[in-house]
């Protein structure tokens, strides 16, 4: 049982480059989620998806689409890469939300020059 | 709306020594309360919840009692290891942030042989 995986695990980016990070689950949860963690700032949520084919924004959007054609996938992209965007960027999925337990990946380490 | 706040970071302690991370939240009505961990190079995973006032959450030692009056959750835990330095993230989730997740900044503990 792999749980949340993330591809890659870490990418480095010219500004205005562009880049899609990939967040698989094997758990069949509903809701899949992309948040950012920044030094001193705790995760802050990007986009999330309560099941296929819908996304929401969450806390900081600007910048990021997702997309969720499959269950299992939910895909963050970077049009055009900031070095604002330098960050740790994680997965996340759950059954529910609200009291159900959000398993993580490993997370994804980007840095944008 | 919403918000969670830890103490700040780094907290440092001898082995054996007892912990507390306080945590305060602001938010209307009962949210869920969390306690979630983060080791050096992995993704965040839950360590204890607590989904109504008074629960006590318990996992691996640590314990968290959910208190309405004070608005707090605190972490403590008796007599830490070195294997328990790692970060300690408060979240909740409730109907304002429609049951997302608002987290706190983290607590880096870190624990001395």
């Amino acid at each position: 049982n792999a749980g949340v995986t993330q591809t890659p695990k870490f990418r480095v980016l010219k500004t205005g480059q562009s880049m899609t990070l990939l967040c698989a689950q094997d758990m069949n949860h509903e809701y899949m989620y992309w948040y950012r963690q920044d030094p001193g700032m705790g995760l802050r949520l990007i986009h999330y998806s309560v099941g296929e084919g819908t996304t929401a924004k969450g806390e900081v959007p600007d910048g990021y689409n997702v997309s969720r054609l499959k269950k299992q996938n939910f895909l963050l992209g970077l049009e055009s890469a900031a070095p604002s965007q330098t960050s740790v960027y994680f997965c996340a999925s759950s059954r529910r939300a609200g009291v159900d337990e959000q398993y993580f990946g490993p997370g994804t380490r980007l840095t944008v020059t | 709306g919403n918000s969670v706040t830890q103490m700040e970071g780094p907290v440092t302690l001898s082995e054996e020594a007892f912990l507390t991370i306080n945590c305060t939240y602001t938010a209307t009505g009962y949210p869920s309360l969390f306690w979630y961990v983060q080791y050096p190079g992995e993704g965040l995973q839950l360590l204890l919840k607590a989904t109504k006032a008074d629960d006590k959450g318990s996992n691996k030692g640590f314990e968290a009692t959910y208190r309405k009056e004070t608005t707090s959750f605190h972490l403590e835990k008796g007599s830490v290891q070195v294997s328990d330095s790692a970060v300690y993230f408060c979240a909740l989730s409730g109907p304002d942030s429609n049951y997302q997740l608002i987290w706190g900044a983290g607590t880096k503990l870190i624990i001395k042989p």
